[in-house]
């Protein structure tokens, strides 16, 4: 039962335009999600996170949206760099879960200069 | 300050062998976590502790899979005997507070590559 689902595995952008990755979500008692980014021979690190009471968080060129009727999240990433190729995951938690962390299956961004 | 630590990081089996990897959480950290990663799926939770206490392990499998977290700090994960299945990247991570908290995000090591042949 995949409760997270990241449904595209790649995503090709071109430097200085905008990135927008996608997330889908089962589970309508998850309330908070965060966005991993993962480079090669590296564990996740955090980069951005929402509470299911907002449809909105900014940081610098990031930006997630959180829509709750239709389950769905989506990372926006404003100006693309070079820099940013890596896996992203999509990941939830429930508060009737703890801590616990159910990820998506990752999409590999790639941003060509 | 230091992150996660994790050792080995790259290990090769041969199936039906027992393989231990050990994790070092952030200084101060209390939970921390073992997380599976198959090749193409996102990192899957196996075991959380709570200071040297068991918090979920609902997803270990117990008859291969063994982990402990003595004095609350380091910790170790172990399969015994391996299976071709077992090949993965298996990941620790560590988090400040115990409790559901909207803001205390997971941090992660780099992660051990166990190769099962």
């Amino acid at each position: 039962d995949q409760q997270v689902k990241q449904n595209s595995p790649s995503l090709s952008v071109q430097e200085g335009r905008i990135s927008i990755l996608n997330c889908d979500y089962t589970n309508s008692m998850f309330d908070y999600f965060l966005w991993y980014k993962k480079y090669p021979a590296e564990g996740p690190t955090f980069l951005i996170s929402i509470s299911s009471i907002k449809d909105k968080n900014e940081d610098g060129r990031f930006t997630v949206f959180l829509n709750k009727s239709a389950k769905h999240l989506s990372l926006h990433i404003v100006p693309s760099q070079p820099g940013d190729s890596a896996v992203y995951f999509c990941a939830a938690s429930a508060e009737t879960s703890g801590s616990r962390l159910t990820f998506g299956e990752g999409t590999q961004l790639t941003v060509n200069p | 300050e230091a992150g996660v630590a994790q050792s080995p990081r790259y290990k090769i089996i041969e199936k039906r062998q027992s393989v231990a990897f050990w994790c070092n959480p952030i200084s101060g950290h209390a939970t921390l976590y073992w997380y599976q990663q198959i090749l193409g799926q996102g990192p899957k939770l196996l075991i959380q502790f709570q200071n040297n206490g068991v918090v979920d392990d609902s997803q270990l499998p117990k008859d291969r899979f063994s982990a402990e977290r003595l004095k609350g700090v380091d910790s170790t994960l172990k399969i015994q005997p391996a299976k071709l299945e077992d090949s993965a990247v298996y990941l620790c991570a560590s988090r400040y507070s115990w409790g559901y908290s909207s803001y205390n995000e997971q941090f992660f090591g780099p992660g051990t590559r166990l190769t099962v042949l």
